[in-house]
């Protein structure tokens, strides 16, 4: 079964600096792979996904993931981090059964410090 | 650009009554879900729906819970007599295919409180 690990539940980092969130994922088959961000009162929103045509992902806002299947990561990163990143953010994997239920890692919160 | 809505954006109900969410996924869309979060747990599936049918259900969707999509635009959930433990943020998503890595698009969620 369908399974993703977030490493770290809490993430804090100054404005300007890299940010790192990681994420493992367990999958039987080649996985589909998102990040979703959700920030305070809002809905989730789709920052990137992985759709096997290129392990280097990029999204909105300055994001990227690298899906790395020797190392079953899907790190999301951003050079510089802005004060509007902080929020909430889920790796997410396909589930399998066919019907695309997807599959949320637990969350990292990213704090961004002035 | 064309997004999910749901309504109510908070809904606060007391133990044993019915509640309705409901959810407008974007328009041509054909594959709805329906997600929970309860506070400080993580974002669980609880159903999809295509065809005017359910498709896949986990094993939170139980009897209690029923979906439908009444006029071609509105997809709801009901939860027929709420516990204390139905208190959670509802997403509703919807989809337009099942293509490998197609976006499923949330919508802002129904907070929903059981006293």
């Amino acid at each position: 079964a369908q399974s993703v690990t977030q490493l770290d539940s809490h993430v804090s980092v100054s404005e300007g600096t890299p940010v790192l969130l990681r994420c493992n994922y367990s999958s039987s088959y080649s996985p589909s792979l998102f990040w979703y961000v959700q920030h305070p009162n809002k809905g989730l929103q789709l920052l990137l996904k992985y759709t096997s045509a290129a392990t280097l992902v990029k999204g909105i806002n300055g994001f990227e993931a690298e899906f790395k299947k020797s190392e079953t990561s899907f790190h999301l990163t951003k050079p510089s981090a802005h004060m509007s990143d902080a929020a909430e953010y889920f790796c997410v994997v396909r589930g399998d059964g066919g019907y695309n239920k997807l599959i949320f890692g637990a969350g990292t919160r990213l704090a961004v410090h002035p | 650009e064309p997004e999910v809505t749901q309504t109510p954006s908070h809904q606060v109900t007391q133990m044993g009554q019915e509640v309705i969410l409901r959810c407008v996924p974007i328009s041509n869309h054909l594959y709805f879900y329906w997600y929970r979060q309860i506070l400080g747990q993580k974002v669980e599936f609880l159903v999809s729906f295509y065809n005017n049918e359910i498709s896949e259900k986990s094993e939170i969707f139980d009897d209690q819970f029923s979906v439908e999509r009444p006029d071609g635009s509105n997809f709801t959930l009901k939860i027929r007599s709420t516990k204390l433990e139905d208190s959670a943020m509802y997403f509703c998503a919807s989809t337009t295919s099942l293509a490998g890595a197609d976006t499923q698009y949330f919508g802002p969620g129904t907070r929903l409180t059981v006293l």
